[in-house]
């Protein structure tokens, strides 16, 4: 199936530095979803966004819903030791009914 | 608690030896779903379920089968025809097919020896 193009594909930051990830598609999408994923455990849904040109915030996290629709971005800011993990984007597609289709994910590291 | 188990949490097996997964909600999701994916990776979908008594295939559907029964649970079976199956299985699931929001398992990982 067709994967997002994820990006980058890790991040070794500084505490309190901000971070910045996108997922980008030839296709249109009509939802963009974020994850997160700790080590050995399963992702947790961080952000949820449904319109076009939509911006959305959870805590030190911004997400937004490209305004062609084909992409989306995450923003942390102040990033904090326990940001390390793997965050993952996924987007449903008009056409594909129930699934969903999941970008490679951006692998951070914080270094204290 | 409202959410979904799987278990167990590692699960090991011999090679040939069939083996199943199980995940649980008591969301009271219509959908569920399972996923695999290999280190470095992200999630490939196995295998998919809308409703009660139907599934559909994902896009490695190959040497896996499931079934479901019941609203609440959809056991994954790893069979013997799947080449390479030590990998860490996530199963999810999702209100309806008119949601979008999928909510996942804590995952099973399996080894094969």
């Amino acid at each position: 199936g067709q994967q997002l193009n994820q990006s980058p594909q890790s991040m070794f930051i500084q505490e309190g530095e901000d971070v910045s990830m996108n997922c980008t598609s030839s296709s249109i999408f009509n939802t963009w979803l974020w994850y997160k994923q700790d080590p050995g455990e399963g992702p947790v849904l961080l952000i949820a966004l449904y319109k076009a040109g939509e911006l959305t915030s959870n805590g030190r996290l911004t997400a937004q819903f490209g305004i062609t629709r084909k992409d989306s971005f995450l923003n942390i800011s102040a990033s904090i030791p326990s940001d390390v993990g793997i965050y993952f984007c996924a987007g449903r597609r008009e056409t594909s009914g129930s699934r969903l289709t999941f970008g490679e994910g951006t692998q951070l590291t914080v270094n204290p | 608690d409202g959410g979904i188990t799987q278990s167990p949490k590692y699960l090991f097996r011999k090679e040939g030896q069939n083996v199943t997964l199980s995940c649980e909600q008591n969301l009271n999701h219509d959908a569920m779903y399972w996923y695999r994916q290999d280190p470095g990776q992200g999630l490939r979908l196995i295998y998919y379920s809308q409703i009660v008594n139907d599934f559909q295939k994902g896009d490695i559907a190959e040497g896996y089968s499931v079934s479901r029964e019941k609203k609440e649970s959809f056991p994954l079976t790893v069979t013997s025809a799947q080449k390479n199956p030590t990998a860490f299985y996530l199963c999810a699931s999702m209100a309806g097919a008119n949601y979008n929001e999928q909510f996942f398992g804590p995952g099973t990982r399996l080894t094969v020896l």
